[in-house]
This record gives C-alpha cells, structure tokens and sequence, in this order.
C-alpha cells in the first residue's frame, strides 16, 4: 500500500483481556518496528524487524508484549492480560532498509488502546 | 532519566514569524537527530534530519541547527504558516544497536495564529 496501514485504530479492552494490533508496512520495507506513545510522551521504542527476524526487542515492557512477522511484512504486537498502564498508542513504522545514514522511519497513524 | 528533552510543551507564534524550536539531548553518542511532525490521529511524519558531524541544515523554510558542545538543537521555521501547527518531536539516534531505535523527545505544540 501506499503508506503504513495499522488495525484496529481504536480498542478497548477490559482489563486482564488480551490483545493483537496489526500493521501492515509499506510494500517491500525490510525494516519494521514498534514503538508505544502515552500521553504526553514521546514515542517510546519496543522492538525491531529485520525481514521475518526480531534483532531487537529490549523496549518491551514486560513478558506480557509479544510481536512477530511470520513472512517478513504484516505484523502483530500481542499483549496478553492488559493492565490500564497499557493504555497508550501503539505506533508502527516501516523503512526500507536498514540504513547507514539517517533512518527515516514512515509511521502509522497508531493503534489507540484504552484499558478500562 | 531522558536522554531528548525538549523543555518547552508548546509555542506560540504569529503567521509569517519564525518559530523556533528547541531541543537538548545528554548522549554525545547520538549519530543522527531528526524532527518529526504530528498532527491530531496522525502518525508523526518526518520532517528534516542532521548528521553529527553537520551544524545546519536547511530545507525550505525548515533549518536544523546542531550545537555539539552544548548538546542542543533547534528547528527553525520561517516564515510560519497556520498549517505548521502540529506537535513537533526531536528524536535522537545512538551509534549502536537497531538503526532505527529513536529516541523521541516529549515534543513541542506549536499554534500558529493566522
């Protein structure tokens, strides 16, 4: 597609509920990753795809987040038992390779959960 | 403990003046540092970048200055128009680890008033 398409935009969650966030990145960026913002904050880094492989996944809060991307495009951030501190947007972004210059990431519009 | 700071939540400016933002960063590891730009239910979308070893770089109305000794940045807009009201996120990138672990700053609200 012609931009970084994420799913859902919105949801809410009762607390304990799991969660999947979906992104779907620009056709062909090898590069994929995660990144959560909460209000007020800038964007905070969780994990990194290189292709189908996860080289960096030290932002991730807790044992509770879980991403994968199977076949190396569409990608999924689980959280499972949601707490209300999860309450955040969740960002996603794609480049095109891994760049030795600036990396310009193109974002997503973000996924919203609220945790109730 | 932040690493980007970017002290001042929001900024007000008149069309046509030059807005100025500011951002401080503590790592002098940091390789590249780059704006972005947020509007309301958008992803934040790139703006301009500078290497480390560059003081200024300029794209349109948009220059980015780089003050190593003092590990401060500003973004320079000018002449402003209403439609840069956006929030404004300096990010910071470090020498190791994944290429694109940013470190954003809380960003700056710029308004700018027709």
């Amino acid at each position: 597609g012609a931009g970084v398409s994420q799913s859902p935009r919105y949801k809410v969650a009762k607390r304990g509920q799991d969660v999947a966030l979906r992104c779907d990145p620009i056709s062909g960026h090898v590069s994929l990753f995660w990144y959560q913002q909460a209000l007020g904050q800038g964007p905070e880094f969780l994990t990194y795809f290189q292709n189908e492989a996860q080289l960096d996944k030290s932002g991730l809060p807790s044992d509770r987040f879980f991403a994968e991307r199977p076949e190396g495009s569409v990608s999924t951030l689980k959280i499972q038992r949601t707490q209300q501190e999860d309450s955040a947007v969740y960002l996603c972004a794609s480049s095109l390779l891994e760049l030795s210059g600036a990396n310009v990431l193109t974002f997503g519009a973000g996924s919203r959960l609220t945790v109730l | 403990d932040q690493q980007v700071k970017q002290n001042s939540p929001s900024l007000s400016v008149q069309e046509g003046r030059i807005s100025i933002l500011n951002c401080d960063y503590t790592n002098s590891m940091f390789d590249y540092f780059l704006w972005y730009k947020k509007y309301p239910a958008e992803g934040p979308t790139f703006l301009i970048s500078i290497s480390s070893i560059k003081d200024k770089n300029e794209d349109g109305r948009f220059t980015v200055f780089l003050n190593k000794s003092a590990k401060h940045l500003s973004l320079h807009i000018v002449p402003s128009q209403p439609g840069d009201s956006a929030v404004y996120f300096c990010a910071a990138r470090g020498d190791g680890g994944s290429q694109g672990n940013l470190i954003f700053g809380k960003g700056t609200k710029l308004s700018v008033k027709p």
